[in-house]
């Protein structure tokens, strides 16, 4: 069975591009996260959805942050425009139900955005 | 905002040595999990734990939930090279589905 899968792996913009990311979740896996890390900081969320509805997006930055998921499968992170705090390295992850509880929380190996 | 303080930040040990890190927060948890992150790898879940004063293990790994609900912590026995990276420790609030991470553990083991 594939892993979550992130594209790209890399990524360097200059400020004021912008940059779309893309995470293919499990097969199956309703939840979806998108996480950041940035450079000697801890791994921070930014949002979560069930199928294609935002549950929590309390994490995300700002306005320049749009995550979608259309059609309840893969997602999409766009940041228009970049600016330079926005590098670091994007991770998605997925995870099913089962009764009550939350089941696996996998990670993808992340998008590392660089922005000049 | 909630913050979870792990410790120690780094650790250089030689090979077959037992190794020890945790993590603490002002608040309590439902649950705690550790991670463990290899070079451009996303995180890989090690164990997760559910109940104040669980004790878990997975293989030379062990883990514990306080039981103050507000600390955990994880040992790796008899270190090995594969077990070189960066060790998160995340908690999760009930009623909610986000994980709040500690800062991590980079872990060097010197054969």
């Amino acid at each position: 069975e594939a892993g979550v899968t992130q594209f790209p792996s890399h990524s360097v913009i200059e400020k004021g591009q912008t940059v779309t990311l893309r995470c293919d979740p499990i097969s199956g896996h309703d939840n979806l996260y998108w996480y950041r890390r940035v450079m000697g900081k801890e791994i921070k969320f930014l949002l979560h959805f069930v199928k294609e509805s935002k549950q929590d997006e309390s994490g995300m930055p700002n306005n320049r942050f749009l995550a979608e998921r259309t059609g309840g499968t893969y997602s999409t992170l766009k940041v228009q425009p970049a600016e330079l705090e926005d590098s670091g390295v994007y991770f998605c992850a997925s995870s099913y139900r089962r009764g009550q509880g939350r089941v696996g929380e996998f990670f993808g190996p992340g998008t590392r955005l660089t922005v000049l | 905002g909630q913050q979870l303080n792990q410790s120690p930040q780094s650790m250089f040990i030689q090979e077959g040595e037992d190794v020890s890190m945790n993590c603490t927060s002002s608040s309590i948890f439902n649950t705690w999990l550790w991670y463990k992150q290899d070079p451009g790898e996303g995180p890989v879940l090690l164990i997760a734990l559910y109940k104040a004063g669980e004790l878990t293990s997975n293989g030379r790994l062990t883990a514990q939930f306080g039981i103050t609900r507000k600390d955990s912590f994880l040992n790796i026995s008899a270190s090995i090279p594969s077990d070189v990276g960066i060790y998160f420790c995340a908690g999760q609030k009930g009623g909610s589905e986000k994980l709040v991470f500690g800062k991590g553990t980079k872990l060097t083991v010197n054969p």
